[in-house]
């Protein structure tokens, strides 16, 4: 069974510019988290997804950020503009609807913002 | 509000030898799960083992152990007999089954683990 798929693995921008990380969760998941996580720090939720609604984007920076969840599978997270204190790696994670539903995290991305 | 403590930033251990991770957690919530991850240099977070607030029994997966004190609030990650390949970052985590918080996990700071050959 395949995991959770994210692209790129790595970008590079200067800041200003917009940025978009994609995400594919596990087949049959239909909760889907972004994460972020700085240097030497645990993730940190950014927004969830039940199927395609945001159930929780409170910790979202909603005047740079954006994100969606078209269809219920696939999702995108956008930066426009990036600032440099965004370089960070971007987790998503997925998790089946269960109780106790482990969440599986893909690769992440890591932004580099100049 | 939900808080994980790792107190270790690094942690030395000889191959073939078990260590402990240290966790304690913080939450008024009855109904939580406790969750450790492993974070190797390539990146990805892989879920190791999961204890629930309301199981009797310890968990236990393969070489990983969780020691599980409710009344102190610690959830202890043990890894019997480590190997080269265990050497990473090691992230306790919790979530909540309630209220607004309902989903997101709440992380420690990690634990580097470095063994020895």
């Amino acid at each position: 069974e395949a995991g959770v798929v994210q692209s790129p693995r790595y970008k590079i921008i200067e800041k200003k510019q917009p940025v978009a990380f994609w995400c594919n969760p596990i087949s049959g998941h239909n909760t889907l988290y972004w994460y972020r996580q700085n240097l030497g720090q645990g993730p940190e939720l950014l927004i969830r997804y039940e199927n395609e609604e945001a159930v929780d984007d409170s910790q979202l920076p909603k005047d740079r950020f954006s994100a969606e969840r078209l269809k219920g599978v696939d999702s995108t997270l956008k930066i426009q503009p990036a600032e440099l204190g965004d370089s960070a790696v971007y987790l998503c994670a997925s998790s089946p609807p269960a109780p106790g539903d482990i969440q599986y995290f893909g690769a992440g991305t890591r932004l580099s913002v100049l | 509000a939900q808080k994980i403590t790792q107190t270790q930033p690094g942690m030395f251990v000889q191959e073939k030898e078990a260590v402990t991770l240290d966790c304690t957690y913080d939450t008024s919530d009855p109904s939580y799960g406790l969750f450790w991850y492993k974070q190797p240099s390539s990146g990805e977070m892989i879920f190791l083992i999961y204890q629930g607030s309301y199981d009797q029994q310890n968990a236990t997966e393969g070489r990983y152990s969780l020691n599980f004190q409710k009344a102190r609030k610690s959830a202890n990650l043990v890894i019997s007999a480590s190997q080269l390949g265990d050497s990473a970052m090691y992230f306790c985590a919790m979530r909540v089954f309630g209220g607004t918080s309902y989903g997101k996990l709440t992380f420690g700071q990690g634990t580097i683990l470095t063994v020895h050959p």
